[in-house]
């Protein structure tokens, strides 16, 4: 069954460090998607992509995060300079429609611990 | 604007009872709703969805959902819990509107005693 991958499942950085969370979504999925999940908090939406493109962000999404897909298969979430509290579950997924057959179909997660 | 809320954020039950997770939702326009389950360390993975067909939504393992909007809840059920349904439920509400931009509530942990 295709699944949506993420690497590194768990990443441990210095305050003020760059750090890239990689995505690997389903082949034939045209919509990616960043969500995160801080420590008891809920999932939330970070950032969707589409042709090439962000499509939608939050108010979370600011000059610190980017996105890109560098190749045809790879998805990237970028923070320049990680502060304590980017410290949190971050989620991928991909889906290949929207509205009603755009179901989202999520990576295991990569969980980054800032220090 | 939407919003979710699940009531509970534990829930523990016995093997083989009802397992009730609940979940209202707010939006201004008609909603897509969904639930997610996450295992440990793994992933969400789609229980059920609600697109606005049938209101009653099975789903996989056994769970179903009822789409209420006089009372806004999709509230989640299983006839008979088991051990591998320990697990954190997730629901979500997105629209036509909003495309795949999902709001999720803040999760519902579940135990099974046996």
């Amino acid at each position: 069954e295709p699944e949506v991958t993420q690497t590194p499942s768990h990443q441990v950085t210095q305050m003020g460090q760059e750090v890239i969370l990689r995505c690997v979504p389903i082949s034939n999925h045209l919509y990616f998607y960043w969500y995160r999940q801080i420590l008891g908090q809920k999932v939330e939406f970070l950032v969707s992509f589409y042709n090439n493109e962000i499509s939608e962000k939050s108010e979370i999404f600011d000059d610190q995060f980017s996105v890109e897909r560098p190749d045809g298969s790879n998805f990237t979430l970028k923070i320049r300079s990680t502060k304590l509290e980017d410290s949190a579950m971050y989620f991928c997924a991909s889906s290949e429609g929207t509205g009603v057959t755009g179901e989202l179909f999520f990576g295991e997660g990569s969980r980054l611990t800032v220090l | 604007a939407q919003s979710v809320t699940q009531l509970g954020s534990h829930v523990s039950v016995s093997e083989g009872a009802l397992v009730l997770l609940r979940c209202n939702y707010s939006s201004s326009v008609p909603p897509y709703l969904f639930w997610y389950v996450q295992y440990p360390n793994q992933g969400l993975q789609l229980l059920l969805k609600y697109t606005s067909a049938a209101t009653l939504v099975k789903g996989i393992n056994g769970f179903e959902a009822e789409f209420k909007k006089s009372e806004t809840s999709f509230h989640l059920t299983k006839p008979s819990a088991h051990m591998s349904d320990a697990a954190e439920y997730f629901c979500a509400v997105t629209s036509k509107a909003a495309g795949n931009k999902l709001t999720f509530g803040g999760g519902t942990r579940v135990l099974v005693k046996p």
